[in-house]
């Protein structure tokens, strides 16, 4: 079946306009969580949901983040006034539930750069 | 708090010979241990994960690791390596008693030699 899908792929935007960075998850699938990859690092955690609410949103790194999952399926990542450090791969990945022996997949990743 | 390390930024090994991926962990109550990889302009897959049971867990494409709780590590093994298998892994866990997010390593580049 379908993965979860990231969407755009690819995002080059200049310092300080807006963006919004769109996750589908695998359908059923009620947890959905962002993660920000910088170059050689691994994931870091940024927020995740259960159903339509952020249960968790202590990875923010501060309040020009933001992020949506109105109806319990797709999620957008709001980035407001970006700045050059925004710059990383942001990953989406989803989980049958929130349960903490249920392993996350990963979609493919946006790619943000910040010029 | 819970914490991933991996010792070693990059492991060479020869094609067809024994690998090892080394992740130490710390968690305040019991781990959940995933270990990932990463190719290339991909997402991560999930290769496998231990949550209670048997010490040795296998999972896809021949891998297994060994859950050693003393030790507090979770070693990601393959009998024979591929070239196919170059890659990044990334070993991450989750704290049984708080988290729901995964928290990861920083990553081991394997690179298997022909």
């Amino acid at each position: 079946g379908a993965g979860v899908s990231q969407t755009p792929s690819n995002k080059v935007t200049e310092k300080g306009k807006y963006v919004e960075l769109r996750c589908d998850p695998i359908s059923g699938h009620t947890a959905l969580y962002w993660y920000r990859q910088s170059l050689g690092q691994g994931p870091e955690f940024l927020i995740y949901f259960q159903g339509t609410g952020a249960a968790d949103d202590s990875g923010l790194p501060n309040d020009r983040f933001f992020a949506v999952r109105p109806e319990g399926s797709v999620s957008t990542l709001k980035i407001q006034r970006t700045e050059r450090g925004d710059s990383a791969v942001y990953l989406c990945a989803s989980s049958l539930t929130s349960g903490t022996y249920n392993e996350q997949f990963f979609g493919p990743g946006t790619r943000l750069t910040v010029l | 708090a819970q914490s991933v390390a991996q010792p070693e930024d990059q492991v060479n090994v020869a094609e067809g010979n024994p690998l090892t991926v080394k992740c130490t962990y710390s968690v305040s109550g019991n781990p959940y241990l995933f270990w990932y990889v990463q190719y290339p302009n991909r997402g991560l897959q999930f290769l496998l994960k231990y949550i209670t049971g048997d010490n040795l867990v296998k999972g896809s494409y021949g891998f297994e690791a060994e859950f050693n709780k003393s030790q507090t590590s979770f070693h990601l093994k393959k009998p024979s390596a591929l070239v196919s298998d170059s890659a990044l892994y990334f070993c991450a866990v989750r704290d049984t008693k708080s988290a729901r997010q995964l928290t990861f390593g920083s990553g081991t580049q394997l690179t298997v030699l022909p």
